[in-house]
């Protein structure tokens, strides 16, 4: 059973363009989350997304940033005119239940995106 | 606002001692509380969920402990091996909260031969 997929693992970026981050999560798991994680700093949490519809994105920028969980395919984080700022650790997690759920979350292994 | 807390310094301890990491958090009153390993270069690995009607949680050589007077939660790893070598993360959670779990920073953990 596969865990939660993310790609591409690595992702180098020049200022101003887009970067698209994907997330497979793992069979049986209809939620996704997104965290992004700075260099020495914690794990922040970004967007909160079940099929096709976006549950809970108070973590996410206002704008540049947007995420989406199609009925078919993975999830994706897009990031648009991408700045040295965004260069960080982006960590996909899901679960096989929602808000009711206290369980663990699966992480993926990450997308690390450096903008020159 | 919500703040958690961890030691921000690196704890170095020598084989076979007991660990101790502490999480202390302010400006609000989670139901529970996780703990997450994480590896470099790696994502978050989950390792125990404690409930706030809970004092104490074991698992093989880990033992977590919840005091929501103090509001902290200790972690402590017996036996410690140089592979418990990691970051660990808490993430105290709300009623209703679900997975948008809020983490502290975390605490780096060396076990030395």
């Amino acid at each position: 059973n596969a865990g939660v997929m993310q790609n591409p693992r690595h992702l180098v970026r020049r200022r101003g363009q887009e970067a698209r981050l994907r997330c497979s999560p793992m069979k049986g798991h209809s939620h996704v989350y997104w965290y992004r994680q700075l260099p020495e700093e914690g794990l922040k949490f970004m967007v909160y997304l079940q099929k096709e519809n976006i549950i809970d994105e108070s973590g996410m920028p206002k704008e540049r940033f947007s995420a989406e969980f199609p009925k078919e395919g993975p999830s994706i984080l897009r990031i648009q005119q991408v700045v040295r700022g965004d260069s960080a650790a982006y960590f996909c997690a899901s679960s096989p239940l929602g808000t009711a759920n206290t369980g663990e979350l699966f992480f993926g292994e990450g997308s690390r995106l450096t903008v020159l | 606002s919500q703040k958690i807390e961890q030691n921000s310094e690196a704890l170095n301890i020598q084989e076979g001692k007991t660990a101790t990491l502490t999480c202390n958090y302010t400006n609000y009153s989670p139901a529970y509380l996780q703990w997450y390993r994480q590896d470099p270069g790696r994502g978050p690995v989950f390792l125990l969920l404690i409930r706030e009607n809970e004092k104490e949680k074991r698992k093989e050589r880990l033992k977590v402990t919840f005091d929501t007077t103090l509001k902290q939660s200790l972690f402590h790893i017996t036996a410690s091996q140089p592979a418990d070598s990691a970051t660990y993360l808490c993430a105290p959670i709300l009623t209703g909260g679900g997975n948008k779990l809020t983490f502290g920073t975390g605490t780096q953990l060396k076990v030395e031969l």
